[in-house]
């Protein structure tokens, strides 16, 4: 069965951490995904990557950074993190092909006080 | 611009109704379209890819009309369980480009 697994299902930071979001899949897929979901926004994407070490920035990376070092897992970095931050994060992944499904994992629900 | 508009909704609807939604796209260079739906407070998830002859998969039909840049998505016989977020995805191109979602439009079935 496919899975993406997502690190924390709930987190509280407060302004200025530094705050790292971690996303696993299994499915040996070479593509991975970050967004965010907000309320009238839909899921906005914030970075994604093709294969181990490569990053390409989406719509919003400002403020956001990211680490693929394993074909497996992608990691979201909030190098400070901000009020505006507050959001719903959701890793994805797939396989390439543009007909494949892409498979979400259960989404971080991030609060930055 | 928006490169994929939905109407947000929500759509109320009894138990039995049929119900369609319409998905535009911008870009007419787009190669591959579906429905997900995202349950309230779950990811979203795959319903069905849209092929430009139309296809069914039960209770549920998608149709893509290239000329016009619209796809739709057809519910009959609503039940409760379809009450979710359905989202209208693009893929622009071929093989490796992030898919472009739609805001969603939200439907809700009433017993």
């Amino acid at each position: 069965d496919v899975k993406v697994t997502q690190s924390s299902r709930y987190l509280v930071k407060r302004t200025g951490e530094k705050v790292f979001l971690e996303c696993v899949q299994d499915m040996d897929h070479e593509n991975m995904f970050w967004y965010r979901q907000d309320p009238g926004l839909g899921l906005r994407l914030i970075y994604f990557s093709y294969d181990v070490k490569m990053k390409e920035k989406g719509d919003i990376p400002e403020g956001y950074s990211v680490s693929r070092e394993k074909k497996e897992r992608f990691s979201l970095i909030l190098e400070s993190a901000s009020t505006n931050q507050t959001s719903m994060y959701l890793c994805a992944s797939t396989t390439g092909a543009g007909t494949d499904t892409q498979y979400f994992g259960p989404g971080t629900r991030l609060t930055v006080l | 611009r928006k490169e994929v508009e939905q109407d947000p909704g929500p759509f109320n609807v009894p138990e039995g109704a049929t119900v369609a939604f319409n998905c535009t796209y911008s870009n007419s260079a787009s190669q591959s379209f579906f429905w997900y739906r995202q349950d309230c407070r779950k990811e979203p998830k795959l319903l069905m890819s849209v092929y430009s002859s139309g296809n069914e998969d039960g209770r549920f039909t998608a149709q893509l009309n290239r000329a016009s840049q619209y796809i739709s998505l057809l519910i009959r016989d609503s039940k409760l369980s379809d009450s979710a977020t359905y989202l209208c995805v693009v893929n622009i191109f071929s093989g490796n480009t992030p898919l472009v979602f739609g805001k969603g439009t939200r439907l809700s079935v009433i017993a």
